[in-house]
């Protein structure tokens, strides 16, 4: 069972380049989301989508674009890439609500903006 | 919005201490999710909390939330290195937008 499966694992652009961040769940799973990972702080949403077609923000969604045209599929999208968005970005999903459903997170991915 | 803290933000211990790590919210909280991140990998749900004061237990892993549902807790009785990692808590903001905490990132010492 592959769950949730995000590429590339790691990535170095340059400021100003633009990339997509894939995600892909073979789960059926109605909700996917976009979290990034600091040191010191947590974990912290970017985007969430409640099912296909409809997307919404989440904390630090700045810099980002997502679409959801498919239940599998959720990328991520940076149109210009800033050193402020190094991190490491986990894609996640649960089969109904993101509140009250335990998440499936993908292995991530390392991106480095110099 | 809301906000989720966790305390302390790391942590280590001797192989075979007990360990804890307290979650704290600015909100009431329907429920509240614990999840671990084992070093280079990815977080991994543990345990759900619902009810007021709940207590529940994984081997060797208790788990607590408050009678106010504003903060929870993980405690661990004699650690042992496969306990190395980090300790997330998260809850809901509203139906759709989990919130997780800052992290306790435990080391454990042969």
């Amino acid at each position: 069972n592959a769950g949730v499966t995000q590429t590339p694992k790691f990535q170095v652009l340059k400021t100003g380049q633009s990339m997509t961040l894939q995600c892909a769940q073979d789960m059926n799973h109605e909700y996917m989301s976009w979290y990034r990972q600091d040191p010191g702080m947590g974990l912290r949403l970017i985007h969430y989508s409640v099912g296909a077609g409809i997307t919404d923000q989440g904390e630090v969604p700045n810099g980002y674009n997502v679409s959801r045209s498919t239940t599998e599929d959720f990328p991520l999208r940076l149109l210009s890439a800033a050193p402020s968005q190094t991190s490491v970005y986990f894609c996640a999903s649960s089969s109904r609500t993101g509140g009250g459903e335990k998440l499936f997170f993908g292995s991530g991915t390392q991106l480095s903006v110099l | 919005g809301q906000q989720v803290m966790q305390i302390p933000q790391y942590q280590h211990v001797q192989e075979g201490e007990d360990f804890t790590t307290y979650c704290n919210s600015s909100t009431t909280l329907s429920n509240i999710q614990w999840y671990k991140q084992r070093p280079g990998g990815h977080p991994v749900f543990l345990i759900q909390l619902v009810k007021s004061g709940e207590v529940k237990k994984q081997k060797r892993l208790t788990f607590q939330f408050g009678e106010a549902k504003k903060n929870s807790s993980l405690h661990i009785t004699a650690t042992q290195t496969t306990d190395v990692g980090t300790y997330f808590c998260a809850g809901p903001e509203n139906t759709d937008k989990l919130i997780f905490g800052t992290g306790t990132r435990l080391q454990v010492f042969p």
